[in-house]
Formats: C-alpha cells, structure tokens, sequence
C-alpha cells in the first residue's frame, strides 16, 4: 500500500499570510503514461463533509479561490494557500488515487494565529 | 447540481450486518465510479471502496476487504456497501463521494454508523 505522509500535523498563520503543507508518498504516484501525478488535495471544514481543492496534483476544481495552489511531482507534494483567509480554517488531506487502496494522508489542522 | 445523500446508519452490535445506501441525483450515475470512505469521530479520513460506473472493478481498503460489499443499482441511482461482521473499530461517519477520474469531486453529508453493544 502507498503511505501517504503530511507535515506539518499542524500548522497557525496569521490572517493574509501564506500557508504551506506538504505531503510525502512512499511510492510514486506519477504514472508515465499519461505524464500525470495522482494525487488530490481535499479541505474539510469543521463539521462538514470534505470538498475537492486540487487533483491531478496541481489543477484546481472549479470554483476554488486561486489562492489555493497545489505543486510537486513523483512523491514529494505541497499545497499553498497565497494568503489566508478565515474560511480557510480547516483540516487539510491529501490523497493518492495511482493505485488501491487509495490512501489519506492522516491530516493537516490550519488554524489562524 | 450533484446531491448524494446517505442512510441506513445506526446503532448495532459487534459482530452484526448493517447496509448503507446513497441516493444519487444531479448527474449521470451509471457514467461514474463511486467511493465510500469513513471518518471516526476525531480521526482523518479513510478510504473504504470503489466501483466503477458498471460494478465490473471493484477495490476495497484493507480494513474492510473480505467484510463489507460494496454495489449498485443504476437503474435506481443507488450505491450500497453490506457491512458484515461489524467491529468497534468500524464506528465512523460513512460518506459516500462520486468519482471523477480516480479522484472524489463531489461528497455527500454521511451517514454515521456506531457499532457497540
């Protein structure tokens, strides 16, 4: 199984600061075929089911604010937020879907300092 | 738009079967793979199992595998997963989420599942 790595477990940045969170696979997740990395980024607000923020590693879903970004390739992944705003307070996942089972990362908690 | 709506959770014993079904609506089901992945109070996410748009892949988790079935009826827009010989440890919100290319775009609001005697 691919093992799904995110830091920091917890993370707090002020209001209009960037926040960066990282997730490792222990495999890679880029399959050579298609040249794409699978590997989705989702956000989950408190006491609400989880949304999709990016897939394909790097595109984000329609209607995601822009100051959402997502980078890397092969097994090393991070998701940026240019500058955070309060709704951005929430519990950060990302997931790869290169092979079954499709693993989590455990969670990343932003909070606003 | 799309609207997945989950039921059949509940309260039952170890050792028990529950079903959970979630109704689709908004978009094409029978075009799309599904998944179920569950969250224990205060825990992430996981990842329970997939079928594709005609039942004919199916994967499941680890924890699960040999336990629970996971199907569908695309003539009634519903995905299912049978949950037999339920465990403690399979206490969790059950969200159901439709697939998109291996990755879920769209969740409904779950359905929890609390297994104690």
């Amino acid at each position: 199984d691919i093992v799904m790595t995110q830091s920091p477990d917890s993370l707090a940045v002020s209001l209009g600061e960037r926040a960066t969170i990282n997730c490792k696979s222990s495999q890679s997740v880029l399959y050579s075929s298609t040249n794409k990395n699978y590997l989705a980024w989702y956000q989950q607000r408190p006491r609400q089911p989880p949304q999709l923020l990016i897939y394909w590693a790097s595109t984000r879903e329609s209607g995601v604010p822009d100051r959402f970004s997502g980078s890397g390739s092969g097994t090393d992944f991070t998701l940026t937020i240019s500058s955070l705003q309060a709704e951005d307070v929430a519990v950060y996942y990302c997931q790869q879907y290169y092979s079954s089972p499709y693993t989590f990362g455990q969670g990343t908690k932003l909070e606003i300092k | 738009q799309v609207q997945l709506v989950e039921s059949g959770g509940g309260v039952v014993q170890p050792g028990r079967s529950l079903r959970l079904s979630c109704a689709a609506s908004g978009f094409t089901f029978s075009n799309f793979g599904m998944h179920w992945v569950r969250q224990a109070a205060g825990k992430g996410l996981e990842w329970v199992a997939y079928i594709s748009y005609d039942g004919s892949n199916i994967q499941y988790g680890d924890s699960v595998k040999g336990r629970f079935t996971i199907s569908r009826d695309n003539s009634k827009n519903t995905l299912y997963v049978q949950m037999n010989s339920l465990r403690g440890e399979d206490t969790a919100v059950y969200y159901c989420a439709k697939d998109l290319r291996g990755h879920c775009d769209s969740w409904g609001q779950g359905t929890l599942v609390t297994v104690s005697s």
